[in-house]
């Protein structure tokens, strides 16, 4: 059981340049979201689904677009990358939306240069 | 907006003795989650506390709620190294149930 695979695992990117963070799951969880996190500032949410074909955004969605055409894959996508996005992100999924704990990826280091 | 705040931002400990890291959130909720993450790792779940006095414990830790106060604790008792990590507390919104997290705390238990 893989849980949830983040790909690629480190990134670095020229300003102005695009790609897309994948985010897998096999554990059919409805509930997945994208998460950044900087030094002491904590996790901040991105984008969220709560299931195929639904999205929105979180706390920080600017400069990211997300889909999710299937329950498994929630990719993250940089349309033009900046230095100020340089982070680790992390994706995490739930069973259902209410109660459960998130499960998290391993996270992608990306730096923006 | 709901604002999750944990204190202390850092706390470094001896082995052997106790401590309380608290985690105040701004509006009502009665879902708040306690995580771990090391260092370069990613977070793991801890603790789900889903009413008002809720209490769970596993090995050295204790976590609680109170959600009239929007207060929840985390007690560390007699620390030892291998709790060395940063905890999170997150806040599940009724809306979509999305998560917000507090900065974390860092613990540093030292011999």
């Amino acid at each position: 059981n893989a849980g949830v695979t983040q790909t690629p695992k480190f990134q670095v990117l020229k300003t102005g340049q695009s790609m897309t963070l994948q985010c897998a799951q096999d554990m059919n969880h409805e509930y997945m979201s994208w998460y950044r996190q900087d030094p002491g500032m904590g996790l901040r949410l991105i984008h969220y689904s709560v299931g195929a074909g639904i999205t929105d955004q979180g706390e920080v969605p600017n400069g990211y677009n997300v889909s999710r055409s299937t329950t498994e894959d929630f990719p993250l996508r940089l349309l033009s990358a900046a230095p100020s996005q340089t982070s680790v992100y992390f994706c995490a999924s739930r069973e259902g939306w209410n109660n459960s704990p998130l499960h998290f990826g391993n996270g992608t280091r990306l730096t923006v240069t | 907006e709901l604002k999750v705040e944990q204190n202390p931002l850092f706390l470094s400990m001896q082995e052997g003795k106790n401590y309380t890291i608290y985690c105040n959130y701004s509006t009502t909720s009665d879902r708040l989650y306690w995580y771990r993450q090391d260092p370069g790792k990613s977070l793991e779940s801890l603790f789900v506390l889903l009413s008002n006095g809720a209490v769970k414990q596993e090995g050295r830790l204790m976590a609680s709620l109170d959600t009239k106060a929007r207060l929840s604790t985390l007690h560390i008792t007699a620390a030892v190294h291998d709790l060395s990590a940063t905890y999170f507390c997150a806040v599940a919104s009724t809306n979509a149930g999305k998560s917000t997290f507090g900065d974390g705390t860092t613990l540093t238990v030292k011999p």
